[in-house]
């Protein structure tokens, strides 16, 4: 168990919608990063928020944006859906004091159709 | 540029084989972090273990064990005496001092009982 967990764990959308993905980790994980997960392919970093500031970011559109809460949840927002958006979206949290290392949720499948 | 290589895509075994999975990375950097993540099935990555660059000793937990060489840029994963339950995708990742993850594309352990 990590204690991160992530709502919904599937969704279906359609081409231009707008979804927004949850997440919620422990007291004092305060830094909360994003990955998407193609099919078949390694998790690739969307960004990162550490105490509600994004504070690094992949090479992802603008349209993907997000927000982290005082309480230790965060949000991943996606605009205008595309085909390529379905992925598994994942969830990190990095305890302080833990390092590097991050603690991964169950994650969110998304399909856009 | 940071690049993590899993050039095994899918290994095969038959229960109680032993197991090695290949990890190369590419790094400019003198500090950095190694990692090995597991996703089963279920979709969540499980951290496995996360070595830094100046640590250089092999580790051994349970039926798994890390070899971790500089010289070569490797960070090889064996599973010894494997079970149908180590059946999952396996990440190596590398990250910095900005925690972000790169990933290599996993290789998937299939065994066989």
């Amino acid at each position: 168990e990590t204690g991160v967990t992530q709502s919904p764990t599937h969704l279906i959308k359609t081409r231009g919608q707008q979804v927004t993905l949850r997440c919620s980790s422990q007291s004092g994980h305060n830094t909360v990063s994003w990955y998407q997960q193609a099919l078949g392919q390694g998790p690739q970093f969307i960004f990162q928020y550490y105490r509600e500031e994004e504070n690094g970011r992949g090479n992802f559109p603008p349209r993907f944006s997000g927000l982290q809460f005082p309480n230790y949840s965060s949000e991943l927002n996606v605009n205008a859906l595309e085909l390529d958006d379905s992925a598994l979206y994942l969830c990190a949290s990095r305890p302080e004091g833990a390092g590097n290392t991050q603690y991964f949720g169950p994650g969110t499948r998304l399909t856009v159709l | 540029a940071q690049k993590v290589t899993q050039a095994q895509t899918e290994i095969s075994v038959v229960e109680k084989e032993d197991v090695t999975l290949d990890c190369v990375y590419e790094t400019r950097d003198t500090t950095y972090y190694l990692f090995w993540y597991k996703q089963p099935p279920s979709g969540e990555l499980v951290f496995l273990i996360r070595r830094n660059s100046f640590d250089e000793q092999n580790e051994i937990s349970g039926r798994y064990s890390w070899n971790f060489q500089k010289s070569t840029s490797s960070f090889n994963f064996t599973i010894t005496a494997s079970q149908v339950v180590d059946s999952a995708v396996y990440f190596c990742a590398l990250s910095f001092n900005d925690y972000k993850l790169s990933f290599g594309a996993g290789t998937t352990v299939t065994v066989r009982a």
